[in-house]
């Protein structure tokens, strides 16, 4: 029982042009939601993050989306370049003090 | 600052055998999680604490245990360890809010035979 998705495994950008992450989720109970981006060998960083009472959250080239009524939320990363090369994992939190991953998306960005 | 350290980075044992896991962090964090990623799973919580002397279980506890005697360690325990417990390990803190997310250790790589 997934409850949060990312039905994508993988995309490919090419660099300067814009990454579209998406994300979608089932529990209706979670307030927050957060991105994370993983290099190989390396633990999740995170990346932004965004509050179920806002719509949209701006870092830099990053905004992360969240549509509430679809249960759905996306990250753009824009422009792109090629160390944004990593897999994203997008995550979400209720109540519970216990953040739930989706699967990730595996982004490269090529020149 | 060193953030997030887990021990050790590497291990491989023998079905049966067990080990300790430790995760240690200096930011004075609360929270506490253990999680492993499989390929194609995502990141799964193991156990997690919410403060010192505290622990609870995630989504999936069986086989490990776990304790918090001091609040900058967080320990992950394999009794019996299983070829399905082959995984990396990541160790994650945070402080009381959300809006900053977790912050991860390097993960710990661990193959059981």
């Amino acid at each position: 029982d997934q409850q949060v998705k990312q039905n994508s495994p993988s995309l490919s950008v090419q660099e300067g042009r814009i990454s579209i992450l998406n994300c979608d989720y089932t529990n209706s109970m979670f307030d927050y939601f957060l991105w994370y981006k993983k290099y190989p060998a390396e633990g999740p960083t995170f990346l932004i993050s965004i509050s179920s009472i806002k719509d949209k959250n701006e870092d830099g080239r990053f905004t992360v989306f969240l549509n509430k009524s679809a249960k759905h939320l996306s990250l753009h990363i824009v422009p792109s370049q090629p160390g944004d090369s990593a897999v994203y994992f997008c995550a979400a939190m209720g109540n519970t003090d216990k953040l739930i991953f989706g699967t990730g998306t595996r982004l490269q960005v090529f020149p | 600052n060193a953030g997030v350290t887990q021990t050790p980075k590497f291990r491989v044992l023998k079905t049966g055998q067990s080990m300790t896991l430790l995760c240690a962090q200096d930011m004075n964090h609360e929270y506490m999680y253990w999680y492993r990623q499989d390929p194609g799973m995502g990141l799964r919580l193991i156990h997690y604490s919410v403060g010192e002397g505290t622990t609870a279980k995630g989504e999936v506890p069986d086989g490990y245990n776990v304790s918090r005697l001091k609040k900058q360690n967080f320990l992950l325990g394999l009794e019996s360890a299983a070829p399905s417990q082959t995984s990396v390990y990541f160790c994650a803190s945070r402080r009381q809010g959300w809006e900053d997310g977790y912050t991860f250790g390097s993960g710990t790589r661990l193959t059981v035979v």
